[in-house]
C-alpha cells in the first residue's frame, strides 16, 4: 500500500452539490492529519486538521477512522471557488515529517 | 505580516550550474522543510532542520544541500549532481514539537533547467 493515496479524480460536480473525498494511509501509528487546498501552480494552504472525533469548518467537514486508516473530506453546497486539487497529508512515524498524498482534483461548474 | 517568503519565484540555470533557493520565515518556527512538486505529483521532501545547525535527509536528498546558520533561513543549493532538477521547489516551516504540527509555506520557485 502506498503511504498516502488518493483518488486523483478529477471530481466534476455543480455548484451546489455535496462532494466527498478518501484517502487511506498506511502507517498505523500516524499522529497527525491534514487536509490541505492546493490552487494551480500555487503552494498548498491548510484547509483543516483532522481529528479523532471528526471536525467541522463551515461547509467543511473531516473525518478520521483509525482502525480503518481512512480520511474523509466532505464539502457542502460547492462553490465555483472550491475548484482545486485537494491534499491528504499524514506524519511519518517518527512525527518528524508530513507525507503529503498527490490530490484530488475538483472542478465545480456553473 | 508574519509569513514564509521565497526567491526568486522564477529562475532558469544552464546544465551543469549550482543555484541556491532562499527561503526566509519571520514566524519564529523552529522547523523548516524543502519539498518538491513535479508535475501531477505529490510533494516529495528533500531536506528538513528541526533546528538551528541541524538538519536531516527527506526522501530525495541525493543532488541538493543545504544549511540552517540562522532559526529564519534555510537555503537549498541545487547542485550539478541533481539529474533532473527543473521542478517547482517548495519551502514551509511549522513549530517544532513532539507531535507533527502543520506546515505553512512559502510561494515556491519554479526552477528550469536549459
Amino acid at each position: 500500500r502506498k503511504e498516502v493515496e488518493q483518488d486523483p479524480g478529477p471530481f466534476n460536480v455543480p455548484e451546489g452539490a455535496t462532494v466527498a473525498f478518501n484517502c487511506t494511509y498506511s502507517n498505523s501509528a500516524s499522529q497527525s492529519f491534514f487536509w490541505y487546498r492546493q490552487d494551480c501552480r500555487k503552494e498548498p494552504k491548510l484547509l483543516m486538521s483532522v481529528y479523532s472525533s471528526g471536525n467541522e469548518d463551515g461547509r467543511f467537514t473531516a473525518q478520521l477512522n483509525r482502525a480503518s486508516q481512512y480520511i474523509s473530506l466532505l464539502i457542502r453546497d460547492s462553490k465555483l471557488s472550491d475548484s482545486a486539487t485537494y491534499l491528504c497529508v499524514v506524519s511519518n512515524q517518527a512525527g518528524t515529517a508530513l507525507i503529503f498524498g498527490k490530490g484530488t482534483t475538483l472542478s465545480v461548474s456553473s | 505580516d508574519g509569513g514564509i517568503t521565497q526567491s526568486p519565484k522564477y529562475l532558469f540555470r544552464k546544465e551543469g550550474q549550482n543555484v541556491t533557493l532562499s527561503c526566509e520565515q519571520n514566524l519564529n518556527h523552529d522547523a523548516m522543510y524543502w519539498y518538491r512538486q513535479d508535475p501531477g505529483q505529490g510533494l516529495r521532501l528533500i531536506y528538513y532542520s528541526q533546528i538551528v545547525n541541524d538538519f536531516q535527509k527527506g526522501d530525495i536528498a541525493e543532488g541538493y544541500s543545504v544549511s540552517r546558520e540562522k532559526k529564519e533561513s534555510f537555503p537549498l543549493t541545487v547542485t550539478s549532481a541533481q539529474k533532473n532538477p527543473t521542478a517547482f521547489y517548495l519551502c514551509a516551516s511549522s513549530i517544532a514539537g513532539g507531535r507533527m504540527n502543520e506546515q505553512f509555506f512559502g510561494p515556491g520557485t519554479r526552477l528550469t533547467v536549459l
